[in-house]
């Protein structure tokens, strides 16, 4: 089974901090994503990476970067978190046809 | 573009009996068709997916769900409620050719099932 890793379950930054949150895959997937998830909105995709060093923007991309610097790794960075940014992050890896596998999520509460 | 619509945003049921999600898509080409849980503090688990094969979709835990096409419905099924079905579900389309959102992935707003002893 792919597994897709993301290395915090939980974290609390304060207003300002440089977030970095992690991704890491295990199947040699070319395509991941980065998704936040907020009650009532469903999932929203900020950004995806379809190989090294590529990247594109979702629909929420303000207020993020991404780095992916080697295959296995996405990481998504709040370059200076705001409180409107505490939400559930979802990482996601997409290999064969249509196959999704997303990791746990991370609860980021930003004070 | 595509849009998925899934009609109740709580769903509560007892125990032993059926369970009905109801999603609703819009799409300018064959979809793909998809069904996630989600328990508690956990990530997205797939339940179930449709890729223009059978219209009818089984899947894991007892959930099936029927693509028709003449309704754009994809609604999630299970005869029998289980305390552990207890979760958010979302439906979810998948349509690249037709750019919905950059991943070509769109998602509804999700279903709370809520299953009472």
């Amino acid at each position: 089974d792919v597994k897709v890793t993301q290395s915090s379950r939980y974290l609390v930054k304060r207003t300002g901090e440089k977030v970095f949150l992690e991704c890491v895959q295990d199947m040699d997937h070319e395509n991941m994503f980065w998704y936040r998830q907020d009650p009532g909105l469903g999932l929203r995709l900020i950004y995806f990476s379809y190989d090294v060093k590529m990247k594109e923007k979702g629909d929420i991309p303000e207020g993020y970067s991404v780095s992916r610097e080697k295959k296995e790794r996405f990481s998504l960075i709040l370059e200076s978190a705001s409180t409107n940014q505490t939400s559930m992050y979802l990482c996601a890896s997409r290999g064969g046809l249509n196959g999704y596998t997303f990791g746990s999520g991370t609860r980021l509460t930003v004070v | 573009a595509q849009s998925v619509t899934q009609l109740d945003s709580h769903v509560s049921v007892s125990e032993g009996t059926p369970v009905l999600l109801r999603c609703n898509y819009s799409s300018s080409y064959s979809p793909s068709l998809f069904w996630y849980v989600q328990h508690p503090n956990k990530g997205l688990q797939l339940l179930l997916k449709y890729t223009s094969a059978a219209t009818l979709v089984k899947g894991i835990n007892g959930f099936e769900a029927e693509f028709k096409k003449s309704e754009t419905s994809f609604h999630l099924t299970k005869p029998s409620a289980h305390m552990s079905d207890a979760a958010e579900y979302f439906c979810v389309v998948s349509d690249r050719d037709s750019g919905g959102g950059a991943d070509g992935l769109t998602f509804g707003k999700g279903t709370h099932l809520i299953i009472q002893p």
